[in-house]
């Protein structure tokens, strides 16, 4: 069973910290990885992806990516409640013939005040 | 609105009835996905079209699940003789027809089964 593991936290962090959530994965084929935010009640919203090894950054959100390692990141720099919410980490993994975006159980982020 | 849209939002249901919850993909989008999610969980993977082939299907999936998507636009998920374990949030996305693409999602169907 091809697997996407994540800690489901909760993480809680102060406002204007670095929250740092992580990703690990089982499938060595996968070349897609995805973070998804996810607000309670709502449906997962994509917030960044990435393909290559090394980082990528989108405003105050940062994606990290090791392959070898079979590891991917996501760093949120100066957190605001408003970040408060669960982030799913997704993989795409061989199903079948195809590649199918696999999710992990996803991070509880909690931003105090 | 050129997103993913789902209908219903809800539905409540009673145990035992039949249920069908509609996915329009974003236009252009070739690749469609049907999820299943319960609290505290991720969206876990039920079927896959590519335009209107069904190519994947979870070996999860009871044979109660079936889904359709005749023209390779929109898709139809149905649920037969539903179970109190169906109560959960179906979720739909799309992507375009490439491996390096994201999939977007709709709003998602709520179902209650009582």
């Amino acid at each position: 069973q091809k697997e996407v593991e994540q800690n489901s936290g909760p993480l809680s962090v102060p406002e204007g910290a670095i929250a740092s959530l992580n990703c690990t994965y089982s499938d060595r084929g996968s070349q897609s990885f995805f973070w998804y935010r996810q607000y309670s009640g709502k449906s997962p919203e994509l917030i960044m992806s990435i393909y290559s090894n090394g980082d990528k950054e989108d405003g105050r959100f940062t994606a990290q990516l090791n392959k070898a390692s079979q590891y991917v990141s996501l760093l949120i720099r100066d957190s605001q409640p408003s970040d408060s919410a669960t982030y799913l980490c997704a993989v795409k993994q061989r199903t079948g013939g195809s590649y199918i975006p696999t999710f992990g159980r996803g991070t509880s982020l909690i931003v105090h005040p | 609105d050129t997103g993913v849209s789902q209908d219903p939002r809800h539905k409540i249901t009673k145990r035992g009835q039949n249920v069908t919850f509609r996915c329009d993909p974003i236009s252009e989008h070739n690749r469609l996905y049907w999820y299943r999610q319960t609290l505290g969980q991720g969206p876990e993977f039920l079927t896959y079209f590519q335009n209107e082939a069904q190519l994947e299907k979870s070996r999860l999936l009871s044979d109660r699940f079936s889904a359709e998507r005749p023209k390779g636009s929109f898709s139809t998920l149905e649920i037969q003789r539903t179970e109190q374990g169906d109560s959960a949030m179906y979720l739909c996305a799309s992507s375009l027809n490439n491996e390096n693409t994201e999939a977007f999602f709709g709003q998602g169907t709520r179902l209650t089964v009582v």
